[in-house]
């Protein structure tokens, strides 16, 4: 099993959709980060958590809004979907002691239409 | 503005030569590099780092060269192999040295020929 695991994988939605991504870990990390990909532009951070109590906006938050349920749990909510949402989205943990070293999960492929 | 820029969209090489990809960036502040890999279908995966005090640092067949004065790091891979197919992504954080707070470039597909 992947040690950072992202539900849907897939996922196609109309706008105005209400949408949640979700991301569950079991390497025991504490920092936990959402980044989407588009082509062209690499990889942008949106939203990203330090512990259970802790949420900070990242380059990209607007549109976006976060919920860090657990340790393990980092979800990702768009609260109306709209289509240049559409991106390939990588939820990411790391230790306090490499924080820059991200583990990723496969990622999650969302259309908007 | 894009922070962190890899101008090469591709790169192909043939097995067993040196595979170097570079990577620029504007932001004086940056003190941590880090460069990744990524294959079709997967999420990236951390490869190498270098921190903004050092200018190299190797890993087996992985090296990555800072050059703090021309804002450019450059990632050497030899030799290359037909597995190291695949996007690489550079990446920089700025303060309090390592975070996961990173800035990534666009990426460079790179191709090893057998």
């Amino acid at each position: 099993d992947a040690d950072v695991t992202q539900t849907p994988r897939n996922r196609i939605t109309k706008t105005g959709k209400r949408i949640m991504l979700e991301c569950s870990q079991t390497k025991g990390h504490d920092r936990m980060y959402w980044y989407r990909q588009d082509p062209g532009l690499g990889l942008r951070l949106i939203y990203y958590s330090f512990d259970v109590k802790d949420i900070n906006k990242g380059e990209i938050s607007d549109g976006y809004s976060v919920s860090r349920q657990a340790q393990a749990k980092f979800s990702l909510s768009l609260e109306s979907a709209i289509p240049n949402q559409t991106a390939l989205y990588f939820c990411a943990t790391s230790d306090q002691l490499a924080p820059g070293e991200l583990f990723f999960g496969e990622g999650s492929r969302l259309t908007v239409l | 503005d894009q922070q962190v820029k890899q101008n090469s969209p591709s790169l192909s090489v043939q097995e067993g030569r040196i595979s170097i990809l570079n990577c620029d960036y504007t932001n004086s502040m940056f003190d941590y590099f880090l460069w990744y890999k990524k294959y079709p279908a997967e999420g990236p995966t951390f490869l190498i780092s270098i921190s903004s005090i050092k200018d190299k640092n190797e890993d087996g067949r992985f090296t990555v060269f800072l050059n703090k004065s021309a804002k450019h790091l450059s990632l050497h891979i030899v030799p290359s192999q037909p597995g190291d197919s695949a996007v690489y992504f550079c990446a920089a954080s700025a303060g309090s040295g390592n975070t996961g707070k990173l800035i990534f470039g666009q990426g460079t597909t790179l191709q090893v020929k057998p």
